[in-house]
């Protein structure tokens, strides 16, 4: 019972590098979701998802870019990494029912030099 | 607008101790409520939910109640262990039209319970 996988769990990159980080749930779930978490600042929503072949901003989209073209699949950009992307990078699927909760992947540490 | 607003901490606490953790809400709609627990180096865990006014979310040895009148769903243990030192969060979902996709979190509260 997987439930909802990240890769990678860590990663440096330097200033200026690209990468991508992938999100897969096999629950079934319509919505997924990228979050942020940075100390003091707890969980900030990044992009999210409603169902296959759509995407739409969160509270903090700047500087990244996502992509849904399979349902199970959610995928994270980072176009030209800056220091500010520093973080713990959670995923998280959903039943589009409010009364459900999200399920969250393990995190990925990424480091950014 | 949603929020959520809970005690910061950090709380430390002796084993066997009653753990309370505040967390009260604003909401334009009827939300459903949720704990979640973070522990050290691991992503988020539902620890218990409650979706309507009076229901009890109950999860090892965790307790909350959704209390409408004060907008509030205090998380409580009777006894904490070590074990129970983690990062708790409250949070709301609520359904509202094209915005049920939203959970709207606390900042969370760190645990720290000493033997």
């Amino acid at each position: 019972n997987a439930g909802v996988t990240q890769t990678p769990k860590f990663r440096v990159l330097k200033t200026g590098q690209s990468m991508t980080l992938l999100c897969a749930q096999d629950m079934n779930h319509e919505y997924m979701y990228w979050y942020r978490q940075d100390p003091g600042m707890g969980l900030r929503l990044i992009h999210y998802s409603v169902g296959e072949g759509t995407t739409a901003k969160g509270e903090v989209p700047d500087g990244y870019n996502v992509s849904r073209l399979k349902k199970q699949n959610f995928l994270l950009g980072l176009e030209s990494a800056a220091p500010s992307q520093t973080s713990v990078y959670f995923c998280a699927s959903s039943l589009p029912v409010a009364s459900q909760p999200q399920h969250f992947g393990d995190g990925t540490r990424l480091s950014i030099l | 607008g949603n929020s959520v607003t809970q005690m910061e901490g950090p709380v430390t606490l002796s084993e066997e101790a009653f753990l309370t953790i505040n967390c009260t809400y604003t909401a334009t709609g009827y939300p459903s409520l949720f704990w979640y627990v973070q522990y050290p180096g691991e992503g988020l865990q539902l620890l218990l939910k409650a979706t309507k006014a009076d229901d009890k979310g109950s999860n090892k040895g965790f307790e909350a109640t959704y209390r409408k009148e004060t907008t509030s769903f205090h998380l409580e243990k009777g006894s904490v262990q070590v074990s129970d030192s983690a990062v708790y969060f409250c949070a709301l979902r609520i359904n509202s039209g094209g915005s049920n996709y939203k959970l709207t979190f606390g900042k969370g509260t760190l645990l720290t319970v000493n033997p």
